[in-house]
């Protein structure tokens, strides 16, 4: 089905573990979104990608680290996890070529770091 | 930067309109306004979004007044399943930054 989709839906990781966090869209959307969302709370924006090979920084992106070799595809990675990267995360896309547009986000990944 | 401000929280009942009022008064001259919804265990879906005065769709109005350092999303008739936080969304240079959003309660 066209659309956004995140896997896993969960993850139990241990401290210190790398773990990846899949994002994949259809609709060849140019920019390309990772929020994290902790309990109770609002949105935070970790990277973000305009195109294929374009990366850049959000809100808060220590400790994580994005790339996007194909328009499509736009993982992240924890490269240490800490408990403190428990969250939910959400990827999203943009219909627009230009940032301000209509987002279209994916179901988000649960992590939980011990 | 065009940062945003909601309430935390509002309350209302079955039936009644609601407005949720935000504040963005750095709000660049080419800036849209978008107002998303999330219900819990979700992603948020977009619901409206407007330049300046009005904006109307099978949801939602969006008003926006002529200094546009704010704007007013209208939700007509609220039902219970309309129970969810709001996010008001304004460009924030080359990044798309939410605010904390409003948690709307919709009772009986």
């Amino acid at each position: 089905d066209a659309g956004i989709t995140q896997s896993p839906r969960y993850k139990i990781t241990e401290t210190g573990r790398q773990v990846t966090l899949m994002c994949h869209q259809t609709w060849s959307h140019s920019y390309m979104f990772w929020y994290r969302q902790d309990l109770g709370h609002g949105l935070r924006l970790i990277y973000y990608s305009a195109a294929a090979d374009i990366t850049d920084k959000g809100e808060v992106p220590d400790g994580y680290v994005v790339s996007r070799s194909k328009t499509e595809n736009f993982p992240l990675t924890l490269e240490s996890a800490t408990r403190s990267q428990t969250s939910v995360y959400f990827c999203a896309s943009s219909e627009s070529d230009r940032v301000v547009e209509k987002l279209f986000f994916g179901s988000g990944t649960q992590l939980s770091v011990l | 930067l065009a940062k945003t401000t909601q309430p935390i929280s509002m309350d209302s009942y079955e039936g009644q309109e609601v407005n949720i009022t935000c504040s963005h008064n750095n709000i660049a001259t080419n800036d849209y306004i978008t107002w998303y919804q999330q219900f819990p265990s979700q992603g948020p879906r977009f619901i409206i979004q407007g330049y300046k005065t009005k904006v109307t769709n099978e949801v939602a109005s969006l008003f926006i007044p002529a200094d546009r350092k704010s704007s007013t999303l209208s939700l007509p008739r609220v039902s219970l399943s309309d129970t969810a936080v709001y996010y008001c969304l304004v460009p924030s240079s080359d990044m798309l930054t939410f605010g904390g959003g409003t948690r709307l309660m919709v009772k009986p």
